[in-house]
Order: C-alpha cells, then sequence, then structure tokens
C-alpha cells in the first residue's frame, strides 16, 4: 500500500496526558499537511511542511502542539497535556512538489480524551 | 480570508436518479477548488479539482463538477446514483498564488444517501 499511513488508528487517554501521532506520506510526495477534524465539521488546517521545514502554522495549533518532520519524510504530531476539546480526528495528508497537485489523505488518528 | 459553503447537510436521492451537491465559495482571484468524499472512520478520498480550462470536471466514480465564476460556485454532479456513492461529501478551496497559503479550506460537508 503506498498511501498515506497514520499510527495508531486510535488513542484513548486522560485529560492531561501527552500523545504523539505518527504519519509517513507517500514516499515521492515532500509536502505534508495535518488537519483536525471534529465531529460533523470538515478538516481545519493545523500546520503544513515543505521537506523538512514547517512553513505554516493555524492560530488553532495552540503552544500545547508541536509538530516536526526531521528528515522530510514522517511527521510526528505531539500534544502536551491534553484537554477534554482536543478529542478530533487528527488527518494527515501529503502533496506532491507541484502546485496542481491534489492533497491525499491518510485515515487519521481518532484521539479520545477521558 | 477564503471560506466555503454547503448549504445542504444532508441530501437524499433514489438509485439510479441524478444527484447534485452544491457548494459555493469566496476566495480572492481565481480558486483553486476540489471534492473530496469520505467513508466512515476513513480519510478523505480526492475526487476531483478545478485548476483552470473547462467549466465541467470529470473525476473519480463518474463524479464531475461544474464551475460557474458568476454564481461562484462549484456543484458536484452525477448522472445515476449509486447505492454505493452514499457518503460525506466535502467541498474545499485553495487560493490560487503560489506564494500564499497552501492548505486547503473545507466546506461543513454534505451526507448523501442514496436510497436503493
Amino acid at each position: 500500500d503506498t498511501g498515506v499511513s497514520q499510527d495508531p488508528r486510535h488513542k484513548i487517554t486522560k485529560r492531561g496526558q501527552n500523545v504523539t501521532f505518527r504519519c509517513d506520506p507517500i514516499s515521492e510526495h515532500n509536502r505534508l499537511y495535518w488537519y483536525r477534524q471534529t465531529l460533523g465539521q470538515g478538516p481545519e488546517f493545523l500546520t503544513y511542511f515543505q521537506n523538512e521545514a514547517q512553513l505554516e502554522k493555524s492560530r488553532l495549533l495552540s503552544d500545547r502542539f508541536s509538530a516536526e518532520r526531521p528528515k522530510g519524510s514522517f511527521s510526528t504530531l505531539e500534544i502536551q497535556r491534553t484537554e477534554q476539546g482536543d478529542s478530533a480526528m487528527y488527518l494527515c495528508a501529503s502533496s506532491a512538489g507541484t502546485v496542481l497537485g491534489p492533497q491525499h489523505f491518510g485515515d487519521g488518528t481518532r484521539l479520545s480524551i477521558l | 480570508a477564503q471560506s466555503v459553503a454547503q448549504p445542504e447537510d444532508q441530501v437524499n436521492v433514489a438509485e439510479g436518479n441524478p444527484l447534485t451537491v452544491k457548494c459555493t465559495y469566496s476566495v480572492s482571484g481565481n480558486p483553486y477548488l476540489f471534492w473530496y468524499v469520505q467513508y466512515p472512520n476513513r480519510g478523505l478520498q480526492f475526487l476531483l479539482k478545478y485548476i483552470t480550462g473547462d467549466n465541467l470536471v470529470k473525476g473519480s466514480y463518474g463524479f464531475e463538477a461544474e464551475f460557474n465564476k458568476s454564481q461562484t460556485s462549484f456543484h458536484l454532479k452525477k448522472p445515476s446514483a449509486l447505492v454505493s456513492d452514499s457518503a460525506l461529501y466535502f467541498c474545499a478551496v485553495r487560493p490560487p498564488s503560489s506564494g500564499s497559503a497552501r492548505q486547503l479550506t473545507f466546506g461543513s460537508g454534505t451526507q448523501l444517501t442514496v436510497l436503493p
């Protein structure tokens, strides 16, 4: 399978704990995106990488959130001191380095905060 | 800032009938427009995109969309619906300039149900 892979698929944790998600993009894609989707809503942009450089961050990305893409391949999204409002589906997408390339999404990590 | 509106939360259509899922957008300049489909507990699957050129865009699974600049709309259509088309559909827009944000702005989604 050469699609975007996300791990884990589901994460249940207690409020206040830290969590980390991983995304492996399509191998030839140099652009990687993180989105958050809550029930009944469309995905909302969190952050964007071109290779290893984090080029954009949404105001939704509070200081408890951090994302990395250390070697320009896989990426991690960490949430520190989780809160109830962090419960959502976290989606990763990747695209090729062309203006016209569509974003291809993984199946997401569903985070539930107890 | 760009925005997308999907005015219908739910669309029901009988199998074999044509379907339309509506989308209007607001963005400065000429937009890049996309449709995605999402099945339960899955990520979004790309259906089609409009970048420039012909206003009628053909995509995956027999779907097509019509770009209308004067009405700022990008409605998704299919001539004959299948039960398997039942899913959540999202319209998205991206600003056109290479110097601006590359992220997609999504609508709130339309749940399509095709009745057998």
